[in-house]
């Protein structure tokens, strides 16, 4: 069954403090993995797709990479403003039905 | 350009009543998904709909269906609500079918007491 698996569920950064957030991914042929910021009460917002290992996407503070099993979202010297929940999503094979992490809870403090 | 507008933001329903919440993708996007987010959870996907026909169907009861109109705009309804259902009720539309990049709009919270 196609899977995906984020950690950690929350995450507690100080200003300025570099960290990751793992997705882990189990799907018959990738096709497609992709990165969303959802704020409370809001819909989520696009970020990244990333489509075959050893892609690489920025934006911002924000870089994110894929392997053949897991990606991470790179957050550098995060802001207050990064605070928000990352959601990662895998496109289901043969559908455009997505497949969605529990989400990690990013909190930064200044 | 506007983006993914839903309507309404917020609803109070009580059980056994029955819901419609609409959703009017981005201008030029033909594929419409509905998503249902319980709190803590991630989206859960209900259904997909691309040039008015069904293409997905998520695990979700008959009580839930949806359409598409020729202006590619869509509802998801819902009957004999539940307690259960309350949730955030996300639409996602993108270009087209096999373009999975889905750009989601604010939402409809659906409150069932």
């Amino acid at each position: 069954e196609d899977q995906v698996t984020q950690s950690p569920e929350a995450l507690r950064l100080q200003e300025g403090e570099s960290s990751s957030l793992n997705c882990s991914y189990t799907v018959s042929g990738l096709r497609g993995l992709f990165w969303y910021r959802q704020d409370p009460g809001k819909g989520p917002e696009f970020l990244f797709t990333l489509y075959s290992a050893g892609e690489e996407k920025e934006k911002e503070r924000l870089k994110a990479t894929l392997t053949k099993k897991e990606s991470f979202l790179h957050i550098t010297a995060p802001k207050p403003e990064d605070s928000a929940t990352y959601l990662c999503a895998v496109r289901e094979p043969n559908t455009d039905k997505l497949i969605f992490g529990t989400g990690t809870r990013l909190q930064v403090f200044p | 350009d506007a983006g993914v507008t839903q309507s309404p933001t917020h609803l109070i329903k009580t059980r056994g009543q029955h819901v419609t919440l609409r959703c009017s993708p981005i201008s030029g996007h033909k594929s419409v998904s509905w998503y249902q987010q319980v709190l803590g959870q991630g989206p859960q996907f209900i259904f997909q709909y691309y040039e008015k026909e069904e293409r997905g169907r998520g695990n979700f009861p008959d009580r839930f269906s949806a359409r598409q109109f020729p202006n590619y705009s869509s509802e998801l309804n819902v009957n004999a609500l539940l307690l259960g259902d309350s949730a955030l009720y996300l639409c996602a539309s993108s270009l087209a079918s096999g373009r999975p990049e889905a750009f989601f709009g604010q939402g409809t919270r659906l409150t069932v007491v």
